[in-house]
């Protein structure tokens, strides 16, 4: 089964509303990362945080890291439609040389 | 600079044939990996490789085989194709301990 499993399935909110997706893993991790994707098209990078790290931020993004609880959630704030994407975490493994695995993600639609 | 270039980017084929996907990055990344995409799902490993002339199997194998002859180059390939492999395959590349970057994909179907 994959490493990283993410809660919602399927969020939707108004514009301008906060959205708060979860990722919770199994494993011991390097790092984990949150990726974007819209409909059809590649994953995009959004942020990575490490072991060691608890919180990051990066624009209207915000990243925290519970490694005593195995999980992850990211705060996107002030939703704009166009943040309307699936959301996916994935963790590397601190064993089995960066076998970087995703979860099945949430996907976000944000209304207008 | 193109970063992770897949080709092709459509596919059908017939059951039992074979083709090559091939990925290409210009990052000059160590690591490389190929995914399958299902609808409604996330990503799940097949291979992957942690440099020139290494691979490692991922989540989901069966029925695939990678080569890394050249840093710049991950090959995937299906000897003998199924409908069960009708997917999106991603290929991506990093650098160790960063973010990857990811290809547009390619839409394969088996008919």
């Amino acid at each position: 089964s994959q490493q990283g499993e993410e809660d919602p399935q399927a969020l939707s909110i108004q514009e301008g509303e906060n959205a708060t997706m979860n990722c919770s893993y199994k494993t011991s991790i390097n790092n984990l990362q949150w990726y974007r994707q819209n409909s059809g098209r590649g994953l995009v990078h959004l942020i990575l945080i490490r072991s060691n790290e608890r919180e990051k931020h990066s624009g209207r993004l915000r990243v925290t890291l519970d490694t005593s609880k195995k999980s992850s959630s990211l705060l996107i704030t002030a939703s704009r439609a166009a943040d309307t994407a699936s959301y996916f975490c994935a963790t590397d493994g601190n064993t089995g040389g960066f076998k970087t695995i995703f979860g099945a993600g949430t996907r976000l639609f944000v209304k207008a | 600079n193109a970063g992770v270039t897949q080709t092709p980017k459509f596919r059908v084929l017939k059951t039992g044939q074979s083709m090559t996907l091939l990925c290409a990055q210009d990052m000059n990344h160590e690591y490389m990996y190929w995914y399958r995409q299902d609808p409604g799902m996330g990503l799940r490993l097949i291979h992957y490789s942690v440099g020139e002339g290494t691979t490692a199997k991922g989540e989901v194998p069966d029925g695939y085989n990678v080569s890394r002859l050249k840093k710049q180059n991950f090959l995937l390939g299906l000897e003998s194709a199924a409908p069960s492999q009708t997917s999106v395959y991603f290929c991506a590349a990093r650098l160790r301990t960063a973010e990857a970057f990811f290809g547009q994909g390619t839409r394969l179907t088996v008919v």
